[in-house]
């Protein structure tokens, strides 16, 4: 099972662009990364997910390097309401959606 | 609003007791998942049920148990609860249980035991 590092915690202001980066350097050939939102006392809400490159939604870009050993959510221009837990996973689809290892997250806290 | 519908939102019990936590999933959702999150503390996934069968255990108690209905609707029982079982319980669900399927995560149940 792939195993993910992100930080602890990180701080930014409204109006910034924000990059929280995951590490998974043992990452298999059929995996994805997918990205996750949790606010306080509420369950984690999908922000994205991708493969390689590069994948843009209507709220945020995840960056894939070629080698794919990590990868960056970008939040463009946050606003206070971006202040959440972010989860970083890593699987493929021939495993169980049980098997993902949901870690403590990267605390994101905008300030005005 | 996810789609994924949980009762009650907020239950408050003592020692020893037992109660049963509800959750209706998406409509067209097969894959229900039961999980406990304790303050500042990650997910910790508990069950999963597919289409009526259990599919995978995590680190459920044996005081606790679930099961899924025919019509898809899931409940989980906890018995003899401890105080250390005060958390929040999420159900979420998805279409099918492949790992890159979107969960779809209720809004919780906070459970407290005093």
């Amino acid at each position: 099972l792939a195993k993910t590092t992100q930080p602890i915690s990180m701080d930014s202001y409204e109006g910034q662009e924000v990059n929280i980066t995951c590490s998974h350097n043992n990452i298999a050939t059929n995996d994805y990364i997918t990205w996750y939102q949790q606010f306080p006392s509420q369950g984690p809400r999908f922000i994205i997910q991708g493969y390689k490159t590069k994948v843009t939604n209507e709220v945020a870009s995840l960056f894939i390097p070629a080698d794919r050993k990590s990868s960056t959510l970008s939040l463009p221009r946050v606003s206070l309401s971006d202040t959440a837990v972010y989860y970083c996973l890593v699987g493929r689809p021939d495993e169980s959606n049980y098997q993902l290892i949901w870690g403590a997250g990267t605390k994101l806290i905008i300030k005005p | 609003d996810s789609g994924v519908t949980q009762t009650p939102k907020h239950l408050i019990t003592a020692t020893g007791q037992r109660v049963t936590l509800r959750c209706s999933p998406r409509s067209g959702d097969l894959s229900v998942y039961w999980y406990q999150q304790s303050l500042d503390q990650g997910l910790q996934f508990l069950i999963q049920y597919y289409n009526g069968e259990e599919r995978a255990k995590g680190n459920i108690l044996e005081r606790f148990s679930a099961q899924q209905f025919p019509d898809l609707h899931s409940e989980l029982n906890l018995s003899s609860l401890e105080l250390g079982d005060s958390a929040l319980y999420f159900c979420a669900s998805s279409v099918e249980s492949r790992r890159t399927d979107t969960q779809y995560f209720g809004p919780g149940t906070r459970l407290t035991v005093l």
